[in-house]
């Protein structure tokens, strides 16, 4: 079974500054996609960005990035220019995609790390 | 316009009642799943359907049952809740399984307190 650690439970950043998320899982499949989801205090999970363990190239989306690193299971996500609106609890997320099985598309997460952007 | 929704939103009950939590996505997805997020944050897969067929079933006990009576809903039916059963439902919906179609949208959440 596929198993996520997020490592930081508690995370803080300046405004304006940059932060990294560490995130490493565990799996025997070559082939997933991983994704990283959002909980503000509203608590709807959003989704952030989302990564092909086949494309080599790192996801980007406008300030969201990772560092995608498949030989060391480690999928980490980097938030540029901090903003108030970043504050949030931060999940990453496994999921297979090998057909079939019992727990084919399901999402695993990680423990989740909380983030606070200081003004 | 709201893509997956959740109803209700808050639920407050006794131990040993029955409630059901209503989920409705209008994306045109063909999988739809329940998860369960529990006091500590931490989010577990509970079901998922595929055009109204059960795929996963995660160990839940028998007294969560969910009912997808078309391929916009999925229901969660609770029967004798206990205290353990207070956390986070998320419903949340896929296109559908297979590969490129992969993203999963969720509710908002139907937060339960068994009292």
């Amino acid at each position: 079974a596929q198993t996520v650690t997020q490592s930081q439970p508690e995370m803080s950043v300046q405004e304006a500054e940059t932060v990294t998320l560490s995130c490493t899982y565990d799996t025997s499949e070559s082939d997933y996609y991983l994704f990283w989801y959002k909980q503000p205090p509203s608590r709807q999970m959003i989704l952030v960005i989302r990564q092909e363990a086949y494309k080599q190239q790192n996801a980007t989306e406008n300030r969201f990035s990772v560092n995608f690193q498949k030989a060391a299971k480690s999928f980490s996500l980097k938030i540029s220019d901090s903003q108030l609106g970043d504050a949030a609890m931060y999940f990453c997320a496994y999921r297979s995609i090998n057909a079939g099985g019992t727990s084919y598309g399901k999402l695993t997460f990680g423990q989740g790390t909380i983030l606070t952007v200081h003004p | 316009d709201t893509a997956v929704s959740q109803t209700p939103k808050y639920l407050v009950t006794q131990m040993g009642n029955d409630k059901s939590i209503k989920c409705e996505q209008n994306l045109g997805h063909d999988t739809m799943y329940w998860y369960k997020q529990d006091s500590k944050k931490f989010l577990k897969i509970m079901f998922s359907y595929n055009n109204k067929e059960l795929i996963i079933n995660e160990t839940v006990p028998n007294r969560f049952s969910p009912k997808s009576p078309d391929k916009a809903h999925l229901n969660l039916h609770i029967n004798s809740l206990e205290l353990g059963d207070s956390a986070v439902y998320f419903c949340a919906s896929s296109q559908n399984l297979q590969g490129g179609q992969e993203t999963q949208y969720f509710g908002p959440g139907t937060r339960l307190l068994v009292l």
